[in-house]
């Protein structure tokens, strides 16, 4: 059972427009979602994290959306730029579960010039 | 700040031979580590868990006597593939979470090892 689903699976979008890609879970014991960026061959990096308590967390050209009622989060990347392109994975975890994080299947961002 | 660096980035090895990956937190405290292991164009599959001084916890279907996994100290854990075989090929990634000075939620990983087995 996917306790995490992203959508979409491929994302293309021109430079400077916006990327929103779009996670649901199932789980309400979750209280904590981060956003993470990999690039081919490395390791994912964090991008921006929000617990549920919190609607809308911005940093940068990075913004997280939560709809806790929903139980839908998002990731919304502004004025989307080349260096982007990359796969996305946003996640959940429980503290109370040793921070375990249940992934998306990640959503491969192309950006093009 | 928060860097986890991993040892080797790439490993080649024989079938049925053993091969060992070190997970490190330069400049923090790590008292929970994780293993991962992705396949191309895949998520990450969680492996295990490990609190500093305890023996890990493994996922369903992780073999721990193939996977095994030591956490001796803040800033190190390390998986070793025992007798490896051509489908252990794969990327290992391995991510810490500050639990002492900086409590934290977030993992923090590191760069990844590529294990190609012949």
């Amino acid at each position: 059972q996917q306790q995490v689903k992203q959508s979409p699976q491929s994302l293309i979008v021109q430079k400077g427009g916006i990327s929103i890609i779009n996670c649901a879970y199932e789980n309400t014991a979750f209280d904590y979602f981060p956003w993470y960026q990999q690039f081919p061959g490395k390791g994912p990096a964090l991008l921006i994290a929000i617990r549920p308590d919190v609607s809308e967390k911005k940093e940068g050209r990075f913004t997280i959306s939560f709809n806790k009622s929903a139980k839908q989060f998002s990731l919304h990347i502004m004025d989307s730029q080349p260096g982007d392109s990359a796969t996305y994975f946003c996640a959940a975890s429980i503290r109370g579960s040793n921070y375990k994080l249940t992934f998306g299947k990640g959503t491969l961002l192309t950006v093009n010039p | 700040g928060a860097v986890v660096s991993q040892h080797p980035s790439r490993v080649i090895c024989k079938s049925g031979t053993s091969v060992k990956i070190e997970c490190r937190s330069l400049d923090f405290q790590a008292t929970t580590m994780f293993w991962y292991r992705q396949f191309p164009k895949q998520s990450l599959m969680l492996m295990a868990t490990s609190n500093e001084g305890s023996k890990a916890t493994y996922e369903q279907g992780v073999e721990k006597d193939k996977f095994l996994i030591n956490h001796a100290s803040l800033t190190l854990s390390t998986l070793t593939v025992t007798s490896a075989h051509p489908e252990d090929s794969s990327f290992y990634i391995c991510s810490a979470r500050d639990g002492r000075l900086n409590p934290t939620d977030t993992q923090y990983f590191g760069p990844g090892t590529r294990l190609t087995v012949l």
